[in-house]
């Protein structure tokens, strides 16, 4: 099967634009996440989706982080305005219900 | 914060088996342990996870102790590939919450 598929790969930005990341999870799997990982560290998650509707979102820095899933498919993380701490690797995962989490390769954030 | 405990680095030779320990003193009855490891610039795969009983597939093994306090991953004839960090984590309330890792190093 094919896996979670994000882009972009790399992304190198200025502080105080705007960036947007997309995911594409595994066909079929209803919960959608989407993860931070900062160098050293363990990914942390930001906000979980079932199908279309947001499960938790209590570690989102919603004053400049927003995400959405339409359609209970495709999701896209949005960050507005970013800050130099955003400078981490942008996870995406996806898994059927109550079954193990399938991650994409990440999307690398470099904010100058 | 993580619930679970790991040393940060370990060395193992190739073709021996790679024992990974995880102290998980605070879980809670009905959580699982779960295992992932990530490869350099890759997304994290996931390898096992267990709730008492000691499981077993294609990857690893997972030994859980009795008092579930602590777990053991054991990769049983490592590789060169498998050099990653190895996380083990405990769900809690249906999330992962990772802490560092251990980074594995096969050596040759």
């Amino acid at each position: 099967e094919a896996g979670v598929a994000q882009s972009p790969r790399y992304k190198i930005i200025e502080k105080r634009q705007s960036v947007a990341f997309w995911c594409n999870p595994i066909s079929g799997h209803a919960t959608l996440y989407w993860y931070q990982q900062i160098l050293g560290q363990g990914p942390k998650l930001l906000i979980q989706f079932q199908n279309n509707g947001v499960v938790d979102d209590s570690q989102l820095p919603k004053d400049r982080f927003s995400a959405e899933r339409l359609k209970g498919v495709d999701s896209t993380l949005k960050i507005q305005p970013a800050k130099l701490e955003d400078s981490a690797v942008y996870l995406c995962a996806s898994s059927p219900q109550d079954q193990p989490q399938h991650f994409g390769d990440g999307t690398r954030l470099s904010i100058l | 914060d993580a619930k679970t405990t790991q040393p940060p680095s370990m060395d193992c030779a190739e073709g021996r088996a790679a024992n990974l320990p995880c102290n998980h003193s605070t879980i809670s009855g009905n959580e699982y342990v779960y295992w992932y490891r990530q490869i350099h610039s890759q997304g994290p795969q996931y390898i096992i996870h267990g709730l008492k009983n000691n499981e077993t597939n294609e990857m690893a093994s997972l030994i859980i102790t009795e008092d579930r306090k602590s777990s053991t991953l054991i990769l049983p004839h490592a590789t060169l590939r498998d050099t990653a960090v190895y996380y083990c984590i405990v769900e809690s309330n249906y999330q992962l919450i990772w802490g560092a890792g251990t980074k594995l190093i096969i050596k040759p």
